[in-house]
């Protein structure tokens, strides 16, 4: 089965701190994405990539970065955490580009304090 | 901008009742997903429909694509308590371009 791993379930944080949000995925997928969900919101994209060292941004990329050094693993990085980024960010990752389904990860709870 | 409104958002059973959840979404869409979302847990495909008039049944549940109302529907026939559960729809091209309904949060109660 395929996994995808976010490294924290919960994290508190206070206003200023860079955090980062660590996801691995162990199916050898191009794909990975970043999203946030809030509720009455859905899930909103952030961030996607499709090889290592490539990154292209969502709906929402301001006040996040990211990172993929090696295919397996896609980070998310808040410079400055702040209060509206409190949220649960959810990881995703998928075979290829043509619409397959994708495969999240079970979220990581994010306040920011 | 593809744009995706589910409905009901929050929807309250008894057992044994059927429901439909229904999805609508405002410009062509390659592919319609359906995804189900235990309290606290990941997100899990159910179904993914690819062209118009296509249905997909597993279990209870049963899900189908009219592409040119632009409408799927997820139907569940006679509710049990095992399918309490967040289900969102999404649609796209890509993985790039899916964009997800609010979710409808149904709770099934004996």
């Amino acid at each position: 089965d395929v996994k995808v791993t976010q490294s924290s379930r919960y994290l508190v944080k206070r206003t200023g701190e860079k955090v980062f949000l660590e996801c691995v995925q162990d199916m050898d997928h191009e794909n990975m994405f970043w999203y946030r969900q809030d509720p009455g919101l859905g899930l909103r994209l952030i961030y996607f990539s499709y090889d290592v060292k490539m990154k292209e941004k969502g709906d929402i990329p301001e006040g996040y970065s990211v990172s993929r050094e090696k295919k397996e693993r896609f980070s998310l990085i808040l410079e400055s955490a702040s209060t509206n980024q409190t949220s649960m960010y959810l990881c995703a990752s998928s075979f290829d580009r043509g619409g397959e389904k994708l495969f999240f990860g079970s979220g990581t709870q994010l306040s920011v304090l | 901008e593809l744009k995706v409104e589910q409905n009901p958002l929050f929807l309250s059973m008894q057992e044994g009742k059927n429901y439909t959840i229904y999805c609508n979404y405002s410009t062509t869409s390659d592919r319609l997903y359906w995804y189900r979302q235990d309290p606290g847990k990941s997100l899990e495909s159910l179904f993914v429909l690819l062209s118009n008039g296509a249905v997909k049944q597993e279990g209870r549940l049963m899900a189908s694509l009219d592409t040119k109302a632009r409408l799927s529907t997820l139907h569940i026939t006679a509710a049990v308590h095992d399918l309490s559960a967040t289900y969102f729809c999404a649609g796209g091209y890509n993985n790039n371009d899916m964009r997800f309904g609010a979710g409808t949060r149904l709770t099934v109660k004996p």
